[in-house]
């Protein structure tokens, strides 16, 4: 089992409709997690914190579910500029260190 | 615009060139990363300077040699690379991290694109 599974997708998504997106992660006692956003041919950038109450950015809301061991993203009356590919990202330990780590991504397509 | 400045953008080298990668950060972050990405996937850890010490070498080989200067630089120097080195090199910094911690606040620079011939 990987550490952090995304579905690859991709998500192919009218303009205007409500997505989400899932991703598992293995070890428990992971401590904190992320969502980056990475367009095509850029650098990834923050795009939410997830937090254990869950949070709310304008059209983007993520939950974390610790008994079951994901988080989830939700996007709101997708934009075509939301196009991109979502990285989840866990801070869990490995070799008594605690690291990045980093899910393969889901690739969404909005389309017109 | 991103915080982080990584030179060059692109680079192409022969197999038996010498090169270096350089990326600067002035928002007083104290962990440097190098990251590796392959088309399709996700960035992979190389190294990672806290304090301007190495604290995290992922086994990467030892044609890629690491160095921080100071807290606001960080170098990877390439020899000898093979083909399959070609991917984009992604130098990031958060504002702490450590051997047992790491914060995921990664800012990124716009990376460089390595093709070795």
């Amino acid at each position: 089992r990987k550490e952090v599974e995304q579905d690859p997708g991709p998500f192919n998504v009218p303009e205007g409709a409500t997505v989400a997106f899932n991703c598992t992660y293995s070890n428990s006692a992971s401590q904190s997690f992320f969502w980056y956003r990475q367009d095509c041919r850029k650098e990834p950038k923050l795009l939410m914190s997830v937090y254990s109450s869950g949070n709310e950015d304008g059209r983007f809301t993520a939950q974390l579910n610790r008994a079951s061991q994901y988080i989830s993203l939700l996007i709101r009356d997708s934009k075509l500029s939301d196009s991109a590919t979502y990285l989840c990202v866990v801070n869990m330990e490995r070799d008594s260190n605690y690291q990045l780590i980093w899910g393969a991504g889901t690739k969404l397509i909005i389309k017109p | 615009d991103t915080e982080v400045t990584q030179t060059p953008k692109h680079l192409v080298m022969g197999m038996t060139n010498k090169k270096s990668l350089k990326c600067e950060q002035h928002m007083g972050h104290r962990a440097m990363y190098w990251y590796k990405q392959k088309a399709k996937k996700p960035p992979e850890l190389m190294f990672v300077y806290s304090y301007e010490k190495l604290s995290i070498n992922e086994s990467v080989p030892s044609r890629f040699s690491p160095e921080c200067p100071n807290s606001s630089l960080l170098n990877l120097h390439l020899h000898a690379l093979q083909p399959e080195d070609s991917a984009l090199y992604l130098c990031a910094s958060s504002l702490s991290g450590g051997p047992t911690f790491v914060t995921g606040e990664l800012f990124f620079g716009e990376g460089s694109r390595l093709t070795v011939l």
